[in-house]
């Protein structure tokens, strides 16, 4: 069974802060890196992937990705009360199907304090 | 407004019942999927389609059944055999994963189940 996993949190940050969620993940053949956001009782939206390593910035948030380490990072600066969510890593893997599907963390929750 | 609906938005189950939760997408994706969220933990693989008439199981498959007859269309039917149904229910869609690469998955809004 492949694994992702991430630190169920909550991380508390101040406004205005950086924030900084991690993500290990066990297949070293995935490819694909996701971070979805969940508010309490919603469905995930997502916030950013990422396919190569190094960084990837999109306005306030960035990702990071280590393929040798297994590591993949989600910053999101300026942090807001509105950013209070769950953030879940989403990393993909090669089923036997054939087909490539998605194996989720259990999320971190974020907490940002006005 | 391209989308994936889900219905019912809760759903009452009494034990030894089967209930189909509903999935429509109009965003042209071929591939559907369907997950479980419980309390406290990350989405579930239930099962996934790639193609109209074709789908595959997933972690969790045991007591639930699927249909992909139209490509806009991915029914889960959560069967009595489904020792423990209550959770929160998510279905997606993307285009076909291709090669070692998989592509955005785009959620519907959830049915949440509850077995009385």
């Amino acid at each position: 069974q492949k694994e992702v996993e991430q630190n169920s949190g909550p991380l508390s940050v101040p406004e205005g802060a950086i924030a900084s969620l991690n993500c290990t993940y066990s297949d070293r053949g995935s490819q694909s890196f996701f971070w979805y956001r969940q508010y309490s009782g919603k469905s995930p939206e997502l916030i950013m992937f990422i396919y190569s390593n190094g960084d990837k910035e999109d306005g306030r948030f960035t990702a990071q990705l280590n393929k040798a380490s297994q590591y993949v990072s989600l910053l999101i600066r300026d942090s807001q009360p509105s950013d209070s969510a769950t953030y879940l890593c989403a990393v993909n893997s090669q089923r036997n199907s054939g087909y490539s599907t998605l194996t989720f963390g259990k999320g971190t929750m974020l907490l940002v304090s006005p | 407004d391209g989308g994936i609906t889900q219905s019912p938005k809760y759903l009452f189950r009494k034990e030894g019942q089967n209930v189909t939760l509903s999935c429509e997408q109009n965003l042209n994706h071929d591939a559907m999927y369907w997950y479980r969220q419980d309390p406290g933990q990350g989405l579930r693989l239930i099962y996934y389609s790639q193609i109209v008439n074709d789908f595959q199981k997933g972690d969790i498959a045991e007591g639930y059944s699927v249909s992909r007859e139209k490509k806009e269309s991915f029914p889960l039917t959560v069967t009595s055999a489904q020792k423990n149904p209550t959770a929160f229910y998510l279905c997606a869609s993307s285009t076909p994963s291709t090669g070692a690469r998989t592509d955005t998955q785009y959620f519907g809004p959830g049915t949440r189940l509850t077995v009385l």
